[in-house]
């Protein structure tokens, strides 16, 4: 069935150092790719995006990646802050159905 | 802040009652998926609305139903409650079917006991 792996499940760096987040999914007709943060509490609030016809894309401090014959699409965050901290879920939708299915999650924290 | 408002904030329910949870979607948005969150998990989807229609549904027993209405305001309704249902439910609007980004409200949290 449709599964979105997500990998590490905690993510602890220095303030200043970059952070990684890698997910992988399984169904081929994937073709929208979201990044969430949540914070405690809180929304999961969209913090970037990727389509299948990209391959990467880059927001400020913010960039994904999308590697679509390995099915593995990634979230790097360069120059960390304190403020990154939180919990950050990859999801992935079909083009034939329109539901988000989302990893487990990754806690990172940034340590001042 | 989405635009998106779910009410109640927090709801504490004893197992075998019912609840019904409300969600506001954005001006314009036609869709509402409604999502379940168990602590320290991703969100499920449970199930998506499309013009007052149900347009998918995820895992969950039919003891989860949902409305939506034509203002495309939407309820999610849970029967003969469970401890397992307690969770963080996030309802997300999105402009239409297949489109762009969803965006989430604030969510109820739903503690049964």
């Amino acid at each position: 069935g449709e599964n979105v792996e997500q990998h590490p499940s905690t993510l602890s760096v220095q303030e200043g150092d970059s952070a990684v987040i890698k997910c992988t999914y399984s169904d081929s007709a994937s073709n929208y790719f979201p990044w969430y943060k949540q914070e405690l509490g809180k929304r999961p609030q969209l913090i970037i995006d990727i389509r299948s016809n990209v391959g990467e894309k880059k927001d400020q401090r913010i960039a994904v990646t999308l590697n679509k014959t390995a099915k593995h699409f990634s979230l790097h965050i360069t120059e960390t802050q304190p403020e990154d901290s939180a919990v950050y879920f990859c999801a992935a939708r079909s083009y034939n159905t329109d539901k988000l299915i989302f990893g487990t999650g990754t806690r990172l924290q940034v340590f001042p | 802040e989405t635009g998106v408002t779910q009410s109640p904030t927090h709801l504490i329910k004893t197992r075998g009652q019912q609840v019904t949870l409300r969600c506001s979607s954005q001006s314009g948005h036609n869709t509402v998926s409604w999502y379940q969150q168990a602590l320290g998990q991703g969100p499920q989807f449970i199930f998506q609305y499309y013009r007052e229609e149900e347009n998918g549904r995820g895992n969950f027993p039919p003891r989860f139903s949902g409305l939506q209405f034509p203002n495309y305001s939407s309820e999610l309704n849970v029967n003969a409650l469970e401890l397992d249902d307690s969770a963080l439910y996030l309802c997300a609007s999105s402009p239409s079917v297949g489109d762009t980004e969803a965006f989430f409200g604030q969510g109820t949290r739903l503690t049964v006991v």
